[in-house]
């Protein structure tokens, strides 16, 4: 069964700095994985999907990178921002003919970033 | 375009009342899903459809059914609420397994 762990529970920055989420998985049998966001009270949006095949993908100040043959993932963000504060989820969808695109998540990381 | 909708957005039921929940997307996409959300649970997976017609269970099942009768809906229906089905529950949908999954906005139901 796939388990998905995320990587601090929870992080508090100062305003501009660097910082990395991190996110596993237990089974490599995956199509992709997607990094979300949640802020209290709302859905979850997307934010980066990484097929099994990439690397890497960009979309402006974050970038995610994927191994899936040690099973890891991780989000950067450059120059934090206040309003980059948030729950972040990694979600992966597992391959296999029964899987039909299911996600199984990982518990999360709630981001606060301090002005 | 608006996405993946929910209706209602809040829900307050007493033990052994009934209420449909109701999703809609309009991206014309074959797979849909419900989730609900708990506190130190994490999101956890009630029912899908990979299709018109069809569905089947996820992780959580048990107190929920499910119907598809046309591609843009999906309804979750709770026949005798409990209050263990307190939650927050997501609707949520995508082309196929390769492409991004996207989610509604969420529906807050407490069962008293």
């Amino acid at each position: 069964k796939q388990e998905v762990t995320q990587i601090p529970a929870a992080l508090s920055v100062p305003e501009g700095e660097n910082l990395v989420l991190n996110c596993s998985f237990t089974d490599s049998a995956i199509y992709n994985l997607q990094w979300f966001r949640q802020d209290p009270g709302k859905g979850l949006t997307s934010l980066l999907l990484i097929q099994s095949s990439q690397r890497e993908q960009t979309s402006g100040r974050l970038n995610a990178s994927l191994d899936k043959s040690s099973g890891r993932s991780t989000l950067y963000i450059a120059a934090s921002q206040p309003g980059d504060s948030a729950t972040y989820l990694c979600a992966v969808t597992n391959a296999g003919g029964t899987s039909y695109g299911k996600l199984t998540f990982g518990q999360g990381t709630i981001l606060t970033v301090h002005p | 375009n608006a996405g993946v909708t929910q209706t209602p957005k809040f829900r307050v039921l007493k033990t052994g009342q009934s209420m449909t929940l109701l999703c809609a997307q309009d991206m014309n996409h074959e797979y849909m899903y419900w989730y609900r959300q708990d506190p130190g649970m994490g999101l956890r997976l009630i029912h899908y459809s990979v299709g018109e017609g069809t569905t089947a269970k996820g992780e959580v099942p048990d107190g929920y059914n499910v119907s598809r009768l046309k591609k843009q809906n999906f309804l979750l229906g709770l026949e005798s609420a409990a209050p263990s089905q307190t939650s927050v529950y997501f609707c949520a949908s995508r082309w196929d397994r390769v492409h991004e999954q996207y989610f509604g906005p969420g529906t807050r139901l407490t069962v008293t």
